[in-house]
Order: C-alpha cells, then structure tokens, then sequence
C-alpha cells in the first residue's frame, strides 16, 4: 500500500511564530504533492503544488512568503507557517501522489493548527 | 468555479433508510474517487472509479461512474449510525495535477 504520514497531528503556537509540518511518504516515491487546507465543515482547498526538487505551484489567492513549501527529497515535504496569526488556525492536510495514475493519491492524516 | 458540483451539502436520516449523493460536472475526469473523513482525521480513500458507466459495490455502498465520466453518484442501502460523516468527492485529470473536490457532503446517521 501507500502511506502517507503527517507530523505533527497537533500544534498550538503563539502569534508570530512559524510552524513546519511535515508530510512523508512511507513507502513509495512521491514526486508530486499537495497541501490542503481545510475550514470547519467545509470540504479540502488547494493551497499549493509541490514538485520534488523545484518550486512549489501556489494557488490564487495563497500567499508563498507567509506559506513556504519545500520538496527538497521523494519522500519529503514541508509546510512552514510563518508568522502565524490566529485566521492561520486550520487543518492543514498533504496529500502525495505515486506514480503518475490518475488514481493514484494518498493523504496525510492532518495537523489541526491552533495559533493563540 | 466549483468544478464538481456535489448534493447534498447536509443529510440527515433514521437508521435503515437508503440515500443518494450526487457528484456532477461540465469536466471530463480521468477517474473519479470517493472519500470519508472522520472529524480531525485526513480523508480516506473509499473508492476510484475508472471506465465510463463503472458501478462498484462496497458492502452498503454502490458507487457509479457516469458514461461520459463527468458525474458519480454514491448510493448506501440500510444506512448505520457508524456512517456518519463527511463524504468527498473528488475528481482527476491526467498527469501530476491536483484532485478537484467537491464541497462534500454531512451525512449524520440517526439510531
């Protein structure tokens, strides 16, 4: 199977402050993956593209400076919040894709973040 | 632009009735997957359905792709408490882009 694991599951951190979460793939070589965000009751946003070895694609409306990605190995990428304020709290969620299948992606378990 | 249109946002039924979510789109999709999502964990892959007019039964679950692969449906019989959750839709196109979901859908499951 695939397996994506997503640390940490849980993070409180003060306002201005950074946090990194981290999406592994366990098991396979992930050379694409993605970050969610998702609201309360609301289904998965798009933040952002991350190809391993270049530059993360980021959608409209997502700030790259306050969100960095990195994908700097097959089986690792990062998110880093940084500067956090409150309106970043969110369940923040990766998802890798193995192989090029159309069928082929496997999501992270989630990191609730919580900015006081 | 919601690309998939998913209804109903909200369901809520008595044990033992039978409901139908709908997923539709004016796209094309190379396959279409469903998903659950449990309240503070990631998605979890339910089912990928391929080939135009594709059915797959999960135990409960009947899961359609339609003919020209721009809609599913998922329809679950006798429904049980523990099917309570969130249900996703999502589509994919060719090559290493991003799943296109839909808004999802609440089922809450009454005893």
């Amino acid at each position: 199977g695939a397996v994506v694991s997503q640390h940490p599951s849980r993070v409180i951190c003060k306002s201005g402050t950074s946090v990194k979460i981290e999406c592994r793939s366990l098991d396979f070589q992930a050379t694409t993956m993605f970050w969610y965000r998702q609201f309360p009751k609301q289904s998965l946003m798009l933040m952002a593209t991350s190809n391993e070895g270049s530059k993360a694609t980021y959608e409209q409306g997502v700030e790259k400076d306050k969100f960095l990605i990195n994908h700097a190995s097959l089986t690792l990428s990062t998110l880093t919040v940084t500067s956090a304020h409150p309106e970043d709290s969110s369940f923040y969620i990766c998802s890798a894709m193995k192989g090029q299948r159309s069928y082929g992606y496997t999501f992270g378990s989630g990191t609730r973040l919580t900015v006081v | 632009t919601q690309l998939l249109e998913q209804s109903p946002q909200f369901l809520s039924i008595q044990e033992g009735e039978n409901l139908t979510v709908y997923c539709n789109s004016s796209s094309v999709f190379s396959s279409l997957q469903w998903y659950r999502q449990e309240p503070g964990e990631g998605p979890v892959l339910l089912v990928t359905v391929v080939t135009g007019g594709e059915v797959k039964k999960l135990k409960r679950l009947t899961f359609q792709f339609g003919d020209a692969r721009k809609d599913s449906s998922l329809h679950i019989t006798a429904a049980q408490p523990g099917d309570t959750g969130l249900y996703l839709c999502a589509g994919a196109r060719p090559g290493n882009t991003p799943l296109v979901f839909g808004k999802g859908t609440r089922l809450s499951v009454i005893a």
